[in-house]
Order: structure tokens, then C-alpha cells, then sequence
């Protein structure tokens, strides 16, 4: 597609369930980046993907994320036993080679409630 | 530790008037910034850059000024449109890295 692609765009929940949120990136861009904005702050950084190396995972909040990347395309950011405190848009971005100088194209997001 | 600051969250301007965006950053290592514009239940969309090396650019309605000895830019919407009703985030990185950081957002609202 033209833009990255994110999928669903709404997710509800029950506490303690698992839940997959899906990003396609824009055909031939090497990096990938996901993003958390919870009500009311600014964009937290979660993971970076770049190429084959090996994810930058610095932002993930706990042990209970996980993020994948299939080569350089589609994305899945897991989220176990989720909370409350999870609720939140989860937006992706993908740029051309994740290099300085470089600007994010940035997806609907998911917005993600946590019941 | 809040590295990029957006210190005002909403601002109203007037339609055809000047709006003035402020973003603060406190690492002295950043030397590329951004400017995003996110509408209601859409991804943020790049508005406009600047680079460490420079201290002013524009493009069209858009211009963003860099202070470094102040940590300081700001973005500059003249004249201002209804159509430019939106959260503006600026965001920071330093050269060799590839993790932008992201202000809080200030909510511009262009009243008609």
C-alpha cells in the first residue's frame, strides 16, 4: 500500500488477556519503529527494526511486550496479561533506512482499551 | 526526565493571525527536529525539519526556528487556517541514532 498500514485500528480487552497488534510498513523501508501514546502524553518510544539486526527493545515497559518483525515487512507487537495501565494508541512508523536525518511516516495506529 | 518539552498544552489563534508553537529540549547532543501534525484518529504527519547546522527553516505557511544556545524551536504558522486544528509534536534526535523523542503535544485550535 501507499502508507503504513495498522491493524485493527480499535482493540477492547478484558484484563489479563492477550492481545497481537499488526503493522504493515511501507513497501522498501528498512526501519520500523512502534510507539505509545497513552491520554493526554507524548509519543513513547517501544522498539526499533532495522533490516536484519537486531531490534533496539530499550522502550518496551515490561517483560510482558514482544515485538516481531518478519524481514523487512509486517510487524507484530504482542502484549500479554494486559492492564489497565496498557490502554493506550499504539502507533508505527517506518522510514526509509532509520538513519539521522530521516522522517517517521507514521500509521493510524491502534487504539487499545483495556477493560 | 523529560527531554523534549512542549510546555503549552493548547493554544487558540485567530483565523489569518500568527500561531507560534514552542518545544524545548534539554539534551545538547539533538541536532535534528521535527515538527508533526496529528488530526483526531490519524497518525501524526511530518509537517517540516530543521537540522543543528541551520537556524531558520520555511516552507510555504511553515517555518520553524532553531535556538541552540536556548535549547529552544519554535514553528510558525502564517497566516493561520482553520484546517491547521490539530496536535503539533515536535520531536528530537542526535546524530548516529536513530530514536526520535517526542514532546507532549500543544493543541492549536484556528478559530474562524
Amino acid at each position: 500500500g501507499a502508507g503504513v498500514s495498522q491493524s485493527p485500528s480499535n482493540k477492547v480487552t478484558e484484563k489479563g488477556k492477550d492481545v497481537e497488534l499488526r503493522c504493515d510498513p511501507i513497501s522498501g523501508h528498512t526501519a520500523l519503529y512502534w510507539y505509545r501514546q497513552r491520554l493526554g502524553q507524548g509519543l513513547e518510544f517501544l522498539i526499533y527494526f532495522q533490516g536484519n539486526s537486531a531490534p533496539d527493545k530499550s522502550g518496551l515497559p515490561s517483560d510482558r511486550f514482544s515485538a516481531e518483525r518478519t524481514g523487512e515487512s509486517v510487524s507484530t507487537l504482542t502484549i500479554q496479561r494486559t492492564q489497565q495501565e496498557d490502554s493506550a494508541v499504539y502507533l508505527c512508523a517506518s522510514s526509509v533506512r532509520g538513519g539521522t536525518n530521516e522522517k517517521l511516516f507514521f500509521g493510524s495506529g491502534t487504539q487499545l482499551s483495556v477493560l | 526526565d523529560q527531554q523534549v518539552k512542549q510546555n503549552s498544552p493548547s493554544l487558540s489563534v485567530q483565523e489569518g493571525r500568527i500561531s507560534i508553537l514552542n518545544c524545548d529540549y534539554t539534551n545538547s547532543m539533538f541536532d535534528y527536529f521535527l515538527w508533526y501534525k496529528k488530526y483526531p484518529a490519524e497518525g501524526p504527519t511530518f509537517l517540516i525539519s530543521i537540522s543543528s547546522i541551520k537556524d531558520k527553516n520555511e516552507d510555504g505557511r511553515f517555518t520553524v526556528f532553531l535556538n541552540k544556545s536556548a535549547k529552544h524551536l519554535s514553528l510558525h504558522i502564517v497566516p493561520s487556517q482553520p484546517g491547521d486544528s490539530a496536535v503539533y509534536f515536535c520531536a528530537a534526535s542526535d546524530s548516529g541514532t536513530y530514536k526520535y523523542i517526542f514532546g507532549t503535544g500543544t493543541r492549536l485550535k484556528v478559530l474562524a
